[in-house]
């Protein structure tokens, strides 16, 4: 069964640094997401991205995250100053497109980012 | 999105069938209900998708009455690698699902 990548599995950095996390979404698939689940909680929505441009995203998702597409293959979810807070699994997701086969997202296995 | 509503936890033993009951009282119309599955340490899977009646697919079948304020998520003969959360979704098919919103799920632990 084809798979979304992370990278890096594990991400440890410092309050305040850039972070910019990985994915290569399965290649036919036209739409990416970004989750989050902080360790015991919820699987959290972040933002949705469709035809270079985002499609929705939620509150979480404010001025310190941002996401790119930057050739065919790569998505990714930049956190521009981190926070402790911001300690979590990412998981990036991607499912065909709308209509009837796009109800199934693929996640990938995630990278745990831990802010010190 | 419709809110759902799922047991915290169940226990179950290996061979044993396991029923999951997810209620969601203010399904719209156009709301499909989908299940994913979850490791620890890992992405969510998705298991089994439906709109009515009932849908079986090689790992679980889910049955959703009439009134589709509920579903339940049945699992045949679990196995210890069964233990897992699962999750019930309900979104608009139509508008692409681009917000899945996932609840606290149901913590499933099979003992041998």
């Amino acid at each position: 069964e084809p798979e979304v990548t992370q990278t890096p599995s594990h991400q440890v950095t410092q309050m305040g640094q850039e972070v910019i996390l990985r994915c290569v979404p399965i290649s036919n698939h036209l739409y990416f997401y970004w989750y989050r689940q902080i360790l015991g909680q919820k699987v959290e929505f972040l933002v949705s991205f469709y035809n270079n441009e985002i499609s929705e995203k939620s509150e979480i998702f404010d001025d310190q995250f941002s996401v790119e597409r930057p050739d065919g293959s790569n998505f990714t979810l930049k956190i521009r100053s981190t926070k402790l807070e911001d300690s979590a699994m990412y998981f990036c997701a991607s499912s065909e497109g709308h209509g009837p086969s796009n109800e199934k997202l693929f996640f990938g296995s995630g990278t745990q980012l831990s802010v010190l | 999105l419709a809110k759902t509503t799922q047991p915290i936890s169940m226990d179950s033993y290996e061979g044993q069938e396991v029923n999951i009951t997810c209620s969601h009282n203010n399904i719209a119309t156009n709301d499909y209900i989908t299940w994913y599955q979850q490791f620890p340490s890992q992405g969510p899977r998705f298991i089994i998708q439906g709109y009515k009646t009932k849908v079986t697919n090689e790992v679980a079948s889910l049955f959703i009455p009439a009134d589709r304020k509920s579903s339940t998520l049945s699992l045949p003969r679990v196995s210890l690698s069964d233990t897992a959360v699962y999750y019930c979704l309900v979104g608009d098919r139509n508008t692409g699902f681009q917000k899945l919103v996932f609840g606290t799920g149901t913590r499933l632990l099979v003992s041998p």
